[in-house]
């Protein structure tokens, strides 16, 4: 089946810092990427639509300048959280749709800890 | 606006029990609607996927209903094992650039 490689799986960084997480579709192409973030116990708030070759769409208050989010090729889609506070420590998770029949795949997830 | 719910919350049942969960949403015009698994900080995996245009799909021992007139879905799970614990999110695809509303999971406990 399809497969969407999210790196890195966790990571921990000094506060004002920035980090970047990758998003790969493996054995697809996927023009569209989604990045959520998710706080405990809670579900999969969308953050943002992640389109190869131009500018992502931010969903209601995200801070786009926060949240830097490239989609250079058809099969990878970055996120990065730039000079990260401790309210960014969470769970991002990034997804890929499979154009072949419209289905969602989940990456496996990065928690960022902001100390 | 698409609203997910997901009920019950959570779920406790002894091993072998046959179960359901629900979901339910606001807005009948899907693309589609998908049923995950997410394990403990872990990402989510994909059980099923159904059509708007379908009525249920099945895989092993999973069994998934779609009723887009009454906004509905549910996931059946027979014979239920200790690994099948875990919290379990359903996904409405709307018909506007393929962006998901999840709902908020049910928490499902298999006591041996």
């Amino acid at each position: 089946g399809a497969v969407v490689s999210q790196h890195p799986s966790w990571v921990i960084c000094k506060s004002g810092t920035s980090v970047k997480i990758e998003c790969r579709s493996l054995d697809f192409q996927a023009t569209t990427m989604f990045w959520y973030r998710q706080f405990p116990k809670q579900s999969l708030m969308l953050m943002a639509t992640s389109n190869e070759g131009s500018k992502a769409t931010y969903e209601q208050g995200v801070e786009k300048d926060k949240f830097l989010i490239n989609h250079a090729s058809l099969t990878l889609s970055t996120l990065t959280v730039t000079s990260a506070h401790p309210e960014d420590s969470s769970f991002y998770i990034c997804s890929a749709i499979q154009t072949t029949n419209e289905k969602l795949f989940f990456g496996s997830g990065t928690q960022l800890s902001v100390l | 606006k698409q609203e997910v719910t997901q009920i019950p919350a959570a779920l406790s049942v002894p091993e072998g029990e046959n179960l359901v969960l629900n979901c339910s949403f606001t807005d009948s015009a899907i693309y589609n609607l998908q049923w995950f698994r997410q394990d403990p900080g872990k990402g989510l995996t994909s059980l099923l996927l159904i059509q708007s245009s379908q009525r249920e799909q099945t895989s092993g021992r999973l069994n998934a209903s779609l009723d887009k007139s009454s906004g509905r879905s549910t996931l059946y799970i027979a014979a239920s094992q200790p690994g099948d614990s875990a919290t379990y999110l359903c996904a409405v695809m709307g018909t506007n650039a393929g962006k998901s509303t999840f709902g908020d999971g049910t928490t499902l406990t298999v006591k041996p």
